[in-house]
């Protein structure tokens, strides 16, 4: 089993519309967890990032942690074409910067 | 405030000859993650430095090794290159001992294994 599971997709979604990417992870000891965009040839960078259960909002960014499930997912609200991307999903599982990542959701925003 | 900056950004090198891959992390930062890139293992972690003490190392062989310096820089060492290591190698750095510090990546070196 992955340590951190993500779909693959292409998740397609028409503009305007809200894009949800999901993720479980296998450490219950697992601490803070990461969303990453990565466009294509481009490095990952940080979207957010969440620390307790519950909810965290960024703009047309929402993270949601629910520790029980193990299962982190991200909301992109209004999603445009240049959301286009792989988000990719990291846990820290508490060793450090041990981050592991999952192999990433790639996500086509339909104009 | 600068980025963390990877050089070289693109290497080619032939199987058996070692490479040396470089990393700036952002300033004050002090923690050096790497990290291998590629299509079918997505991204897979190498080892992390803090005050140029290894410590953490992912599942890879004894071929790939690293190091950092006392100004956080780090350095990535490949050797006797395989097919297989054709990869992009990210580096990252983060501003503290906190687990809880992101991740803050360069844009990489791409390095093809002929």
């Amino acid at each position: 089993q992955k340590e951190v599971e993500q779909n693959s997709g292409p998740l397609s979604v028409p503009e305007g519309a809200i894009a949800s990417l999901n993720c479980t992870y296998s450490d219950r000891g697992s601490q803070s967890f990461f969303w990453y965009r990565q466009y294509s040839g481009k490095s990952p960078e940080l979207i957010m990032f969440i620390y307790s259960n519950g909810d965290k909002e960024d703009g047309r960014f929402t993270a949601q942690l629910n520790k029980a499930s193990q299962y982190v997912s991200l909301l992109i609200r209004d999603s445009q074409p240049s959301d286009s991307a792989t988000y990719l999903c990291a846990v820290n599982s508490g060793g450090y910067q041990k981050v592991t990542f999952g192999t990433g959701t790639k996500l086509q925003v339909i104009p | 405030k600068a980025g963390v900056t990877q050089t070289p950004r693109y290497l080619i090198k032939t199987r058996g000859q070692q490479v040396t891959l470089s990393c700036s992390p952002i300033s004050g930062h002090r923690s050096v993650s790497w990290y291998q890139q590629t299509p079918g293992q997505g991204l897979q972690f190498l080892f992390e430095y803090f005050s140029e003490t290894q410590r953490n190392k992912g599942n890879f062989p004894g071929r790939f090794s690293g190091r950092q310096f006392s100004n956080s820089r780090s350095e990535m060492n490949v050797s006797t290159l395989e097919l297989g290591d054709s990869a992009l190698y990210l580096c990252a750095s983060s501003s503290s001992t906190d687990y809880n510090s992101p991740l803050h990546f360069g844009n990489g070196t791409r390095l093809t294994v002929t």
